[in-house]
Order: structure tokens, then sequence, then C-alpha cells
């Protein structure tokens, strides 16, 4: 079974370009999450979504930061314009509504392996 | 809102030894899960161990064990015979019945493992 698919894996470009981070999450989950991790911060919630509309986006730093789940098999988090203070690893997460926790794998939130974002 | 508090930054232990790390937590709520993370170095988020907050028995998974004090909101994991491969940032976290799915972290303590 394929995990949460993150691309790229690591990302380096100038303040001010357009960044797009991708997530794929896992077949047949009906929750997807973007989270930051910085040292000062730890790990932050941005967004989340059910059935790919977004329920909670109190996380998202500012307009520059948006989020998309244009189906249930696909995530954007995008940032126009970037700045070196979004340096940050960006991590995607997916879950289905209960199961996860009654049995299986017991994980409330399958997590990808992350985006390493350097805004120079 | 819940709140995940971890107190300590950084612990060191020396290999085979024991280290327990602690975690408090705010909430309202009754019902509720909890929840280590590891993340080694190659920044996996790994579920180490999880606690209902209906069972009174603390959970255990091989040599890691949690301490559950609900009274206390206190939610302390114990790492036994600590080995170089757990050197890793752990992860506190909860997650309410009100808010299911959603996970509250705490900031992270920095385990390092020394020979």
């Amino acid at each position: 079974d394929a995990g949460v698919i993150q691309s790229p894996r690591h990302e380096v470009t100038e303040m001010g370009q357009e960044v797009t981070l991708r997530c794929k999450p896992i077949s047949g989950h009906d929750y997807l999450f973007w989270y930051r991790q910085t040292m000062m911060r730890g790990l932050e919630l941005l967004i989340y979504f059910n059935n790919n509309v977004p329920i909670d986006d109190s996380g998202m730093p500012e307009d520059r930061f948006s989020a998309k789940m244009p189906n249930a098999s696909f995530s954007t988090l995008k940032i126009q314009p970037s700045e070196p203070r979004d340096s940050a690893v960006y991590f995607c997460a997916s879950s289905f509504f209960g199961t996860d926790l009654v049995g299986g794998s017991n994980q409330p939130q399958h997590f990808g392996d992350g985006t390493r974002l350097s805004i120079l | 809102a819940q709140t995940v508090t971890q107190s300590q930054p950084e612990m060191s232990v020396q290999e085979a030894e024991t280290v327990t790390l602690s975690c408090t937590y705010d909430t309202s709520e009754n019902n509720y899960y909890l929840f280590w993370y590891k993340q080694p170095p190659s920044r996996q988020m790994i579920l180490v161990i999880r606690q209902e907050a209906y069972k009174q028995q603390n959970a255990t998974e091989n040599r890691f064990s949690v301490n559950f004090q609900k009274a206390a909101k206190s939610f302390s994991l114990k790492i036994s015979d600590s080995q170089l491969g757990d050197t890793a940032m752990y992860f506190c976290a909860f997650m309410g019945y009100d808010s299911w799915g959603k996970l509250q972290f705490g900031a992270g303590t920095q385990v390092v493992v020394t020979p």
C-alpha cells in the first residue's frame, strides 16, 4: 500500500517566486491535513480538508498561502509570493474517519515524508 | 481549545538506560486520544504509542510505555533500554472526539542516546 506521497522532497527558490507543494493522500482517506514545521514554532496545522472541502484554515499564516483539493487524490499548497520566513518543512497527512483508530494500523494520521522548502 | 505542553526541549540518555519524557495537556473534553510520535533525522513521523482516555490501563509497546494520569492531565513516555536508534524528536499529541481527526501537537522533546 502506497503511503502519502509528497513532492518535491526538496525545493530551493528565490524570494518572490511562486511555490507549489503537492500531496497525494492514501486512497480512500477522506481527511487531508497540511502542516508546517519550524524550529521556532514546531508543528503547526495550516489547513485541513474533509471530503475535499476545507474545514479549518485558521492556521494559514496569511493571504500569500492558499490550498486546494480539487479531487480526493490530490492537494496543493501554494505560496505566492514566497519569502525567506516561509522556509520550513511542510508535511501532508491523511486519515480516514473512525476506522484507523478502531483497528488496522491504529494511525490517527498517516504522514508523508515532507517537503523541505528553502527560500533564498 | 486544547493545548499540549512538553516542558523538556532536550533529554540525553545513555544506551541501555531509561528516559522519561513529560507531556501535559489541557482540555474540557472527557473523551479523547493521546499519542506519542517519533521523528528521527529522516523527518518521518512515526507513531510510537497511543492511549484512549477511557482506558485506565497504561499502554505499552515493547520498550515504550506511558504513564497516563487523566485527573492530572499528564501523559509521560518512558523509553526503557534506550538504543541509539531512539535518537529522535518526540512529539506528544492530543485528539478529541469533538475535533475528530485533528491532532494538536506539543513542541517536542529532542532525545539523544549516547553510547
